[in-house]
């Protein structure tokens, strides 16, 4: 079992809703991450939150938008999203600093459809 | 643009032999290197990471760093059908932030009973 924890595993939205995915993690890491997968393509950044700051934005669309309640937890809010956007979406985390370096431990994956 | 380029594959290598992956990677600052797994329709499991030049060894699997050469290969001897895999290799920039990781496109492994 991976020591990190999306919901849920599977997610099909139509364009007009709001959704979440949540991601938990208790490894203490104080760094945290979301990806974007399409199918048969490596993962892409989307997010980097550090200390529960976000460190990093890869020039995501606004209607991604996410967030880190505590040093635990992250979630991702869908709004208006589109066909295009169906992927696997992957939470990982991380020590923070130069520890980060020893790798991350990536999550099951949401697997998100667009409708 | 930094760039991780690993072998096309497919590759095909039959229960027992050693499968061999390359990896090469144009930052030449990067400063850490990581091989993922990835079973298909699941997400990437991390399998060793490298930072010094040299080899690193666990188990049945070898990361092998040359940074003058900017490559790095993972090695898996004794090969079984339960490694059947993509492969990721991923690299860490020079000179920046600890977070981001490139990765390669993958290369997708069968081990043929």
């Amino acid at each position: 079992d991976t020591e990190v924890t999306q919901t849920p595993k599977h997610l099909v939205m139509g364009m007009t809703n709001k959704k979440s995915l949540k991601c938990e993690q208790h490894m203490g890491h104080r760094a945290m991450y979301w990806y974007k997968q399409k199918a048969k393509k490596p993962p892409e950044l989307m997010f980097v939150y550090s200390y529960e700051k976000l460190s990093i934005n890869e020039s995501v669309p606004s209607r991604f938008s996410p967030e880190c309640p505590n040093s635990s937890l992250l979630n991702l809010h869908l709004h208006a999203l589109q066909p295009e956007d169906s992927a696997l979406y992957l939470c990982a985390s991380s020590q923070a600093g130069t520890e980060a370096l020893r790798g991350y431990t990536f999550g099951s994956g949401t697997r998100l459809t667009v409708v | 643009q930094k760039e991780v380029e690993q072998n096309s594959g497919p590759l095909s290598v039959p229960e027992g032999a050693i499968a061999s992956l390359n990896c090469t990677y144009s930052d030449r600052g990067s400063q850490s290197f990581f091989w993922y797994r990835q079973y298909s329709g699941k997400s990437p499991e991390l399998i060793m990471f490298i930072y010094s030049n040299g080899d690193k060894e666990d188990g049945r699997f070898t990361a092998q760093l040359n940074k003058a050469s900017q490559y790095v290969s993972l090695l898996i001897r004794d090969s079984q059908p339960s490694d059947s895999a993509t492969y990721l290799c991923a690299v860490t920039p020079g000179g920046g932030s600890n977070y981001k990781l490139t990765f390669g496109k993958g290369t997708l492994l069968t081990v043929n009973p």
